[in-house]
């Protein structure tokens, strides 16, 4: 399986400040098919389901504020809150769902960053 | 708007069984991908399963395979996950969640439903 690994656990900001979260794959998660990299990022408030921000490493979803944004290519990869506000105190993972495995997917997620106000 | 109503969960003994149900409205139920992940407490997420829009074609991780059987019934507009000889470690909130394509991104997600597993 692929391993996602997150840098930092935890992280905390102050309001209106940058946060920004490293997202590291073990194996290249540019899909040949796609020529798109197969990452995903959700945002997790304290006893509330996952919700999708971006997927496909930079595309973000309906309704998504733009403070939020997805880069990188291949095995690394960036969540940017551009001014964390108070509602964004979460914890954020990524995710990869690589095509490699195919028909046999295994979607895997990293251990997750706990995003605080400072 | 997209809605996912989970039920089913509970406290089981070790080597029960229990079926969760979700059921999807505001959306052609027929025409999506579906999944279930779960999150052990406190813990991170785990994808568990995933099923066809049609229900011709199901996957499972490895750590459920055997054990665990997703299925649809799309004339209900509900998923379900039978899941059989539980343990401990199954332990965990259950999630089902839509995908975007045959993608497996989860793009929906159910409000999340309590299994704990316990003598």
């Amino acid at each position: 399986d692929i391993l996602m690994t997150q840098s930092p656990d935890s992280l905390a900001v102050s309001l209106g400040e940058r946060a920004t979260i490293h997202c590291k794959s073990s194996q290249s998660l540019l899909s040949s098919t796609f020529n798109k990299n197969s990452l995903a990022w959700y945002q997790q408030k304290p006893g509330q389901p996952p919700k999708l921000l971006i997927y496909w490493a930079s595309n973000r979803e309906s309704g998504v504020p733009d403070r939020f944004s997805g880069s990188g290519s291949g095995t690394d990869f960036t969540l940017t809150i551009s001014s964390l506000q108070a509602e964004d105190v979460a914890v954020y993972y990524c995710q990869q769902y690589s095509q490699q495995y195919y028909p046999t997917p295994r979607p895997t997620f990293g251990q997750g960053t706990k995003v605080e106000i400072k | 708007q997209v809605q996912l109503v989970q039920s089913g969960g509970g406290v089981v003994q070790p080597g029960r069984s229990l079926r969760l149900s979700c059921e999807g409205s505001g959306f052609t139920f027929n025409s999506y991908v579906m999944h279930w992940v779960r999150q052990a407490p406190g813990k991170g997420l785990e994808w568990v399963a995933f099923i066809r829009y049609d229900g011709t074609d199901e996957n499972y991780a490895d750590s459920v395979k055997g054990r665990f059987t997703i299925s649809r019934d799309n004339s209900k507009n509900t998923l379900y996950l039978q899941m059989n000889s539980l343990t401990a470690e199954d332990t965990a909130v259950y999630y089902c969640a839509r995908g975007i394509g045959m993608a497996l991104i989860f793009q929906h997600w159910g409000q999340g439903t309590l299994v704990s597993v316990s003598s």
